[in-house]
């Protein structure tokens, strides 16, 4: 059962042009989601969190969004670089007092110069 | 501050044999988890430590434990090694809902 889903495997945009990157999830006890960005045989980096108290948390060109009522979270990174290109993993904390993390599958993402 | 450093890098393992990774967090964070990353799975939860207890496990054989030392050190292992246990290991360190992950150990079962 898969709780955290990137139905896109893949995304292509252009340089300077908006990377909208999507994640679904279905359970209601995550509290903390989180993106990362990742390159091959490397650790995942932390980019960006929100609190699923939040909706909308923005960090210099990274902005992510939060629809509970959706159970929908999507990452907006604007303008997109070419070092931007990478494969970036959703994750979800389950409140209750472990740092579990469950991820999705990630989507590699393409920013052409 | 110094990141999450895991060794060694890269390791080759034959069948049968088993594996120690160790991982050091970040100076003043006590959670550890360990994730394993296949191609086909993704990134997959091994297991979390905190304070030396293990916190949280995921669904993983028995083959699969871990430690952790007073001074937030941990280490997994790995026994009877199989094909299948081939991955990159990932430990993160964490402190509240953040975890910081090191570069990986890229163990090949041969």
């Amino acid at each position: 059962d898969q709780q955290v889903k990137q139905n896109s495997p893949s995304l292509s945009v252009q340089e300077g042009r908006i990377s909208i990157l999507n994640c679904d999830y279905t359970n209601s006890m995550f509290d903390y989601f989180l993106w990362y960005k990742k390159y091959p045989a490397e650790g995942p980096t932390f980019l960006i969190s929100i609190s699923s108290i939040k909706d909308k948390n923005e960090d210099g060109r990274f902005t992510v969004f939060l629809n509970k009522s959706a159970k929908h979270l999507s990452l907006h990174i604007v303008p997109s670089q070419p070092g931007d290109s990478a494969v970036y993993f959703c994750a979800a904390r389950t409140q209750g007092g472990s740092e579990k993390l469950v991820f999705g599958k990630g989507t590699k993402l393409t920013v052409n110069p | 501050k110094a990141g999450v450093t895991q060794t060694p890098r890269y390791l080759i393992k034959t069948r049968g044999q088993q594996v120690t990774l160790s991982c050091s967090p970040i100076s003043g964070h006590r959670s550890v988890s360990w994730y394993q990353q296949t191609p086909g799975q993704g990134l997959q939860f091994l297991f979390e430590y905190f304070s030396e207890t293990q916190r949280n496990k995921g669904n993983f054989p028995g083959r699969f434990s871990g430690r952790q030392f007073s001074n937030s050190r941990s280490e997994m292992n790995v026994s009877t090694l199989e094909l299948g246990d081939s991955a990159l290991y990932l430990c993160a360190s964490s402190i509240g809902p953040h975890a910081f992950f090191g570069q990986g150990t890229r163990l090949t079962v041969v």
